[in-house]
């Protein structure tokens, strides 16, 4: 059972829109900053978003972060077939005194 | 561009100890804290534990008597020890770099990421 909470499936079709949320407590997500991680299949997780919004160097501005109290949001715009991949939000949890991970997303475009 | 090189031993019995080191190149230890996370099969990302230049280490609480987490400097290395393993520990494990600090722009406040993560290895325990 993970800390944070994320749907375990999301599709979309080309070119559409999707977002994925995830869901914590007043001691993770509503106190620190959110970061999300791309794993394409057989990969290591990758890096996609950082501290809520912020995409690091290489990372199209299709993929964008929100977060609101304690809950969080991932957007893929334009998606493409190379977006298919599993999806983690993490954080730091205040009360673990580390980081945490949610369950993960599995975003297939049909 | 820094990258992570991880080795070790991929197949292990049950009581043994799993032992992987992770090697930091084109960039330097100083001013990260160095990581290790797993990953079972088909399952998502638990955190392991950490480790600074100082040697400062931190650990998950679910795996805190097994592991140990140590830093060569001047190997530029970082190493995994996790005791007594059964097939529940069966993983991919993962080195990360773990950027940690307080930012003053951009989304102001606490910020802990894992920026670089090496490729994994796959540990398997099986008698």
């Amino acid at each position: 059972q993970s800390v944070l909470t994320q749907p375990p499936s999301a599709s979309g079709t080309p070119g559409q829109r999707v977002t994925i949320s995830c869901s914590g407590s007043s001691s993770n997500i509503g106190s620190n900053t959110v970061n999300w991680y791309q794993q394409l299949p057989g990969t290591a997780p990758k890096l996609l978003i950082f501290s809520n919004n912020q995409r690091p160097s290489g990372v199209p501005d299709r993929f964008s972060g929100s977060k609101s109290g304690t809950s969080a949001s991932l957007a893929i715009s334009g998606l493409q077939s190379e977006d298919e991949a599993d999806f983690y939000c993490a954080t730091w949890d205040d009360s673990l005194n580390g980081p945490v991970f949610g369950g993960g997303t599995k975003l297939t475009v049909v | 561009q820094v990258q992570l090189q991880q080795w070790g031993a991929g197949l292990l019995k049950p009581s043994e100890t799993l032992s992987l080191t992770c090697g930091v190149y084109g960039g330097s230890l100083s001013g990260y804290y160095w990581s290790w996370i797993r990953q079972p099969p088909g399952k998502g990302l638990e955190w392991m534990g950490e480790i600074n230049l100082s040697g400062k280490t931190s650990y998950n609480p679910s795996l805190k008597s097994r592991v140990t987490i140590s830093v060569d400097t001047s190997k530029k290395q970082f190493s995994l020890k996790l005791s007594s393993v059964t097939a529940a520990d069966t993983a991919v494990y993962y080195c990360a770099r773990v950027s940690v600090g307080t930012a003053t722009t951009g989304t102001p406040g606490f910020y802990y990421y894992m920026d670089v993560w090496g490729k994994g290895t796959t540990v398997t325990v099986s008698s």
